[in-house]
């Protein structure tokens, strides 16, 4: 089955600085790839995702990347506020059958 | 319109027991997909379900059994409970038709302790 690997599983980073979380999946047919969010306590919130047929998408201070012949992908967060303080967690899809997360990395954003 | 609902919140079993929990779909989604997230862990895909059908298994044993309604609700039964199964169970819905089966929404959680 698919594997996606996650890295770092904690960053710190200066408020205003960027921050960039990457991720590794392994089943080439996996062509679905989301960005989660999930504060202490609460549910994981969809923050950005990327389908297999681009390379690259930005929402606001938000992009994610896409390397499909390397098979990884990045989330890159541009001018860090405490509020993007949380756990981000990436995903692999192959047609929203079935999901597979990375184990998540902790940011916290210094004010 | 409304969001991914589950119930209960929490829940306390002992080991051996069995448990059910509820899931209703965000308006208009037909698919259900459950996960187990264990604390400090990400989301682990249980099985997911589309307009009644199961579309998809992970990792987990026949314990874990699931049933989608006609109006797409869902449950997510655990028999013979372990201590290992406790963790937070959440579900989330998508819908086939206009977003496409892949964009996922969740909802809050059940936690579940096993003592």
């Amino acid at each position: 089955g698919e594997n996606v690997e996650q890295h770092p599983s904690t960053l710190s980073v200066q408020e205003g600085d960027s921050a960039v979380i990457k991720c590794t999946y392994s089943d080439s047919a996996s062509n679905y790839f989301p960005w989660y969010k999930q504060e202490l306590g609460k549910r994981p919130q969809l923050i950005i995702d990327i389908r297999s047929n681009v390379g690259e998408k930005k929402d606001q201070r938000i992009a994610v990347t896409l390397n499909k012949t390397a098979k990884h992908f990045s989330l890159h967060i541009t001018e860090t506020q405490p509020e993007d303080s949380a756990v981000y967690f990436c995903a692999a899809s192959i047609a929203g059958n079935q999901f597979y997360f990375g184990t998540g990395t902790s940011l916290t954003v210094i004010p | 319109e409304t969001g991914v609902t589950q119930s209960p919140t929490h829940l306390i079993k002992t080991r051996g027991q069995q448990v059910t929990l509820r899931c209703s779909p965000k308006s208009g989604h037909d698919t259900v997909s459950w996960y187990q997230q264990a604390l400090g862990q990400g989301p682990q895909f249980i099985f997911q379900y589309y307009r009644e059908e199961e579309n998809g298994r992970g990792n987990f044993p026949p314990r874990f059994s699931g049933l989608q309604f006609p109006n797409y609700s869902s449950e997510l039964n655990v028999n013979a409970l372990l201590l290992g199964d406790s963790a937070l169970y959440l579900c989330a819905s998508s819908s086939a038709g206009t977003g496409g089966a892949d964009t996922q929404y969740f909802g809050p959680g059940t936690r579940l302790t096993v003592l």
